[in-house]
């Protein structure tokens, strides 16, 4: 079974500042691993998702992830914090047959 | 394509009324998921469909919810007889075979 933990359920940035949202996964196979957003009152966008092949990976609106295996992580981050990155950013984790099972979600606000 | 479509966006209903929530999946995906939103639980997956077929509703809380998809571009989610502990919001999503996930804007369930 999966599972994922999403260190810190509220993260607070000034606009502009380096954003690193922590997500550490466990898996018994290989696993497929995805950001999503949720902006309020609206159903999740896929941001970025790591299948095979490269460990980092570019999403839309400016985010990465990387995947480490050694470390069971896969980080988001984005160099430039905007305002309108300000929402709710899920990991989730999947064995590749659809089934994702998505961490507790971190709160991302953003400072003027 | 629209999208994944559900309705209604809003629920208002009392304790120990039958709930039914409805969703469309984008046309051409072959699984389409149930998802739970809660402050406390976070997301949770309830049920997934492959091909019509359920695969796994080892998430449904209890015999009062069931799920049904009695073709490919419908599903529903029925609550009978609905508690205040069922407020939350439902989301339904739909993907293809090891495909990008695809949500829709979410039920939003309150029952007094």
């Amino acid at each position: 079974a999966q599972s994922v933990t999403q260190l810190g359920s509220h993260v607070s940035v000034s606009e502009g500042a380096l954003v690193l949202l922590r997500c550490n996964y466990s898996s018994s196979v290989p696993p497929y691993l995805f950001w999503y957003v949720q902006y309020p009152n609206q159903g999740l966008q896929l941001l970025l998702k790591y299948t095979t092949g490269a460990t980092l990976v570019k999403g839309i609106n400016g985010f990465e992830a990387e995947f480490k295996k050694s470390e069971t992580s896969f980080h988001l981050t984005k160099p430039s914090a905007h305002m309108s990155d300000a929402a709710e950013y899920f990991c989730a984790v999947s064995d590749g047959v659809n089934d994702m099972r998505f961490g507790a979600g971190t709160r991302l606000t953003v400072k003027p | 394509d629209a999208g994944v479509i559900q309705s209604p966006r809003h629920e208002v209903t009392e304790m120990g009324q039958e709930v039914t929530l409805r969703c469309k999946p984008i046309s051409g995906h072959d699984y389409l998921f149930w998802y739970r939103q809660t402050m406390m639980r976070g997301l949770e997956l309830l049920i997934y469909f492959n091909n019509n077929v359920p695969i796994d509703d080892s998430g449904m809380p209890e015999d009062r919810f069931s799920a049904k998809m009695p073709n490919a571009s419908f599903s529903t989610l029925k609550i009978q007889p609905s508690e205040p502990r069922d407020s939350a919001v439902y989301f339904c999503a739909s993907s293809l075979t090891e495909g990008e996930t695809f949500f829709g804007e979410g039920s939003r369930l309150t029952v007094l």
